[in-house]
C-alpha cells in the first residue's frame, strides 16, 4: 500500500519557467512533509517542508503548498533552472504518533532544458 | 557546517556474510534513522534512534539490527547477507521529530 505517491515519473520545462511536481497522500495521520531533491550517487537534500497546521510555505524559489482535504501537496520552483534538473522526492510523517518515519514518495525526474 | 557521514561509501560482500555500516550525524543531532533505497520499492524505512534507544523499526527481518552510541554515531548491522540486500542505505539525522532530516550520501552495498 502506497501511502504516497507521485504519479508523474518525469517532467521537462523550459529554463526561466515554472516546475510544478505533485504529490498525494492517503494516511490522514500525516501532519509533516518534505520535498528532498537527489542528484546521482549523493544523498537526498531537504528542501522546504510544510506542517499541517499551515497551507503554504515559501523558501526564496522554491514554495510548498498543502491542500490538507484533498490529500495533496505540491511543489513549485520559480524561475527554473539547469541546475534543479534532479529526482525530487516527496515524504510524509506522523510527528505526534509512535510511528514517526518519513514515508517517501517513488519520486519525480524533472529535467531544465536551457 | 559537517553533514552527516556514512562509512565506507562502497561495499562488497557475498551472500551469508555479515555486514556493519556507520554514520555520523550532524553536531547536536540525537535522532539518527536508517532508510534502504533500491530501484523497486524506493526509500523504505528501517529503523530510528534517539538517545541510544530505537523510537522505531520499519518492516524489515531480524537481520537487520542496528544500535546508537552515547556520542549519537549509529551503525547498522546486516547479517547472513542474501542477493536481495543489494541495496543504498541511507543515514539521516534531525534535531528532533518535526525537524527535516539530513541525508548522508550513502552506502552502496552489493551482494555477490
Amino acid at each position: 500500500d502506497q501511502q504516497v505517491k507521485q504519479n508523474s515519473p518525469s517532467l521537462s520545462v523550459q529554463e526561466g519557467r515554472i516546475s510544478i511536481l505533485n504529490c498525494d497522500y492517503t494516511n490522514s495521520m500525516f501532519d509533516y512533509f518534505l520535498w528532498y531533491k537527489k542528484y546521482p550517487a549523493e544523498g537526498p537534500t531537504f528542501l522546504i517542508s510544510i506542517s499541517s497546521i499551515k497551507d503554504k510555505n515559501e523558501d526564496g524559489r522554491f514554495t510548498v503548498f498543502l491542500n490538507k482535504s484533498a490529500k495533496h501537496l505540491s511543489l513549485h520552483i520559480v524561475p527554473s533552472q539547469p541546475g534543479d534538473s534532479a529526482v525530487y522526492f516527496c515524504a510524509a510523517s506522523e510527528v505526534g504518533g509512535s510511528n514517526y518515519k518519513l514515508t517517501f514518495g517513488k519520486g519525480t525526474l524533472l529535467t531544465v532544458n536551457p | 557546517k559537517a553533514g552527516v557521514t556514512q562509512t565506507p561509501r562502497y561495499l562488497i560482500k557475498t551472500r551469508g556474510q555479515q555486514v556493519t555500516l556507520s554514520c555520523s550525524p550532524i553536531s547536536g543531532h540525537r535522532s539518527v534513522s536508517w532508510y534502504q533505497q533500491t530501484p523497486g520499492q524506493g526509500l523504505q524505512f528501517l529503523f530510528e534512534y534517539f538517545s541510544e534507544t530505537q523510537r522505531n523499526k520499519g518492516n524489515f527481518p531480524g537481520r537487520f539490527s542496528g544500535r546508537q552510541f552515547s556520542n549519537s554515531r549509529s551503525e547498522m548491522n546486516v547479517s547472513t547477507l542474501e542477493l536481495g540486500d543489494s541495496a543504498l542505505y541511507l543515514c539521516a539525522s534531525s534535531l528532533a521529530r518535526g525537524q527535516p532530516q539530513h541525508f548522508g550520501d550513502g552506502t552502496r552495498l552489493s551482494i555477490l
